[in-house]
């Protein structure tokens, strides 16, 4: 069945450490997108990803990086610039070209200790 | 540029009772609609979508929605809630921008089921 992977559910890091974050679709979408989800506060949107080799920041994109190399990879990197790190990270993917709901990954908790 | 509200932040039901969630959307043309909801957990699932036509909209779990354009809402409602219905639901409006395919997400609203 085609869908969203990430992985790992649940990571733990130390303060100062970069760490990546893994989502690989399998439906053929044109367009992903990472979301930071806290609290109370919603979905906030990190980076997306039209095409592959092309990528634009979403409304809190500082502290974090992302590469498309292949169209079915789209790994986040969370730096140590990232000031609060702890959150629950999901994954999305679409076409691009029509206007179409998201399919989401099932979200990587990430805590830095 | 399009947004969603969610008036309520917490809303709690009892078991069997009726559920209505309100979304409120800005859009400038036609809006395409969504509902989603999310486990705790757990990722987003698509509950419906409204792009045209009938404004009452079938989704799966037993939820509709309706569209009116006059008060610029999509509200979600299900006659008789069941416990496993407890929840964040999340609405979103959808565009195509110079950005690509573009969906505004409201803040969400955190279901409670009391049995």
């Amino acid at each position: 069945d085609g869908g969203i992977t990430q992985s790992p559910k649940y990571l733990f890091r130390k303060e100062g450490q970069n760490v990546t974050l893994s989502c690989e679709q399998n439906l053929n979408h044109d367009a992903m997108y990472w979301y930071r989800q806290d609290p109370g506060q919603g979905l906030r949107l990190i980076y997306y990803s039209q095409i592959v080799n092309d990528f634009q920041k979403g409304d809190i994109a500082e502290g974090y990086s992302v590469s498309r190399e292949k169209k079915e990879s789209f790994p986040l990197t969370v730096t140590s610039a990232q000031k609060n790190p702890t959150a629950f990270y999901l994954c999305a993917s679409s076409p691009s070209r029509e206007i179409y709901g998201y399919t989401f990954g099932s979200g990587t908790r990430l805590t830095v200790v | 540029a399009q947004s969603v509200t969610q008036p309520d932040i917490h809303i709690t039901v009892s078991e069997g009772a009726s559920l209505e969630l309100r979304c409120n959307y800005s859009y400038g043309a036609t809006p395409y609609l969504f509902w989603y909801v999310q486990s705790p957990g757990q990722g987003l699932q698509l509950l419906l979508k409204y792009f045209s036509g009938d404004t009452l909209v079938q989704g799966i779990k037993g939820f509709e929605a309706e569209f009116k354009r006059s008060q610029s809402s999509f509200n979600l409602r299900k006659p008789s809630v069941h416990w496993s219905d407890a929840a964040e639901y999340f609405c979103a409006v959808g565009a195509l921008t110079g950005g690509g395919n573009k969906l505004t997400f409201g803040t969400g609203t955190q279901l409670k089921v009391e049995l």
